[in-house]
C-alpha cells in the first residue's frame, strides 16, 4: 500500500467554525508533512512530524494545530481562520527525515474555502 | 541557503514534441534531485530522482541527469502526450534545514493533440 489519504476532499467553513483535517499512510513512514498549496504556486510547508514529534513549525500561525496521533495518522486542526487560509492542504510522508533521498508521497489534498 | 529556479511556463506543445523543463538549483553539501508532477485537481507524486551527481533519473519516458558542475536537472522526454499535461515541479533536499525539500516555482505544461 503505497497510498496517503486525506479527508475531506472538500471543505468549506466559517470564520468562526472549528474543523479537522485528516491524514493517514499504512507504509510504515516515521516522517508527516502539512503543506498548503494556493492555485499555480508550489507546495509551501506547514509542519513536519519525525517519530510523531513535532519537528518543524514554519512559523504558521496557531489558528493552524497539528497533531500526530501515532505513526499513520495526521491531523490538522482548524480555528478561526481567515479567507486567506483558502487553498489546497496537501499531507505528505516519507521514511524518515534523516536522509536526503527519501521522497515524499503526497495525499490528494484537502480543497479548504473559508467564507 | 537552498533554492530551486525552473522555467517559466506555460509550455506549450503539439503531441509527440519533445520536452525540455530547465531545472537549476543552489545547495550546499550533496543534496538529492527530485521531479514531482501534479495532475489536475490531484497531490503531487514523484516523477523521478537522483541522489548523487551524474546519476540519471528515469520514468515513464521522461529523464533527467544530475550535473554538479553547471547545477542542473532539466527534465526531458522525447515524444509528449496529452495524458503528459501537469504541473512539474523540480526539488531539492537537502543535509542542511532539517532535509526539507524546496519546491520550484512549477512549469505548467499544456500538450496539444
Amino acid at each position: 500500500d503505497t497510498e496517503v489519504t486525506q479527508t475531506p476532499k472538500h471543505l468549506v467553513m466559517g470564520m468562526t467554525n472549528k474543523k479537522s483535517l485528516k491524514c493517514e499512510q499504512h507504509m510504515g513512514h516515521r516522517a508527516m508533512y502539512w503543506y498548503k498549496q494556493k492555485a499555480k504556486k508550489p507546495p509551501e510547508l506547514m509542519f513536519v512530524y519525525s517519530y510523531e514529534k513535532l519537528s518543524i513549525n514554519e512559523s504558521v500561525p496557531s489558528r493552524f494545530s497539528p497533531e500526530c496521533p501515532n505513526s499513520s495518522l495526521l491531523n490538522l486542526h482548524l480555528h478561526a481562520l481567515q479567507p486567506e487560509d483558502s487553498a489546497l492542504y496537501l499531507c505528505a510522508s516519507s521514511q524518515t527525515t534523516e536522509r536526503t533521498y527519501n521522497e515524499q508521497f503526497f495525499g490528494p489534498g484537502t480543497r479548504l474555502t473559508v467564507l | 541557503g537552498n533554492s530551486v529556479t525552473q522555467m517559466e511556463g506555460p509550455v506549450t506543445l503539439s503531441e509527440e514534441a519533445f520536452l525540455t523543463i530547465n531545472c537549476t538549483y543552489t545547495a550546499t553539501g550533496y543534496p538529492s534531485l527530485f521531479w514531482y508532477v501534479q495532475y489536475p485537481g490531484e497531490g503531487l507524486q514523484l516523477l523521478l530522482k537522483a541522489t548523487k551527481a551524474d546519476d540519471k533519473g528515469s520514468n515513464k519516458g521522461f529523464e533527467a541527469t544530475y550535473r554538479k558542475e553547471t547545477t542542473s536537472f532539466h527534465l526531458e522526454k522525447g515524444s509528449v502526450q496529452v495524458s503528459d499535461s501537469a504541473v512539474y515541479f523540480c526539488a531539492l533536499s537537502g543535509n542542511t534545514g532539517g532535509f526539507k525539500t524546496i519546491f520550484g516555482a512549477g512549469t505548467r505544461l499544456f500538450v496539444k493533440a
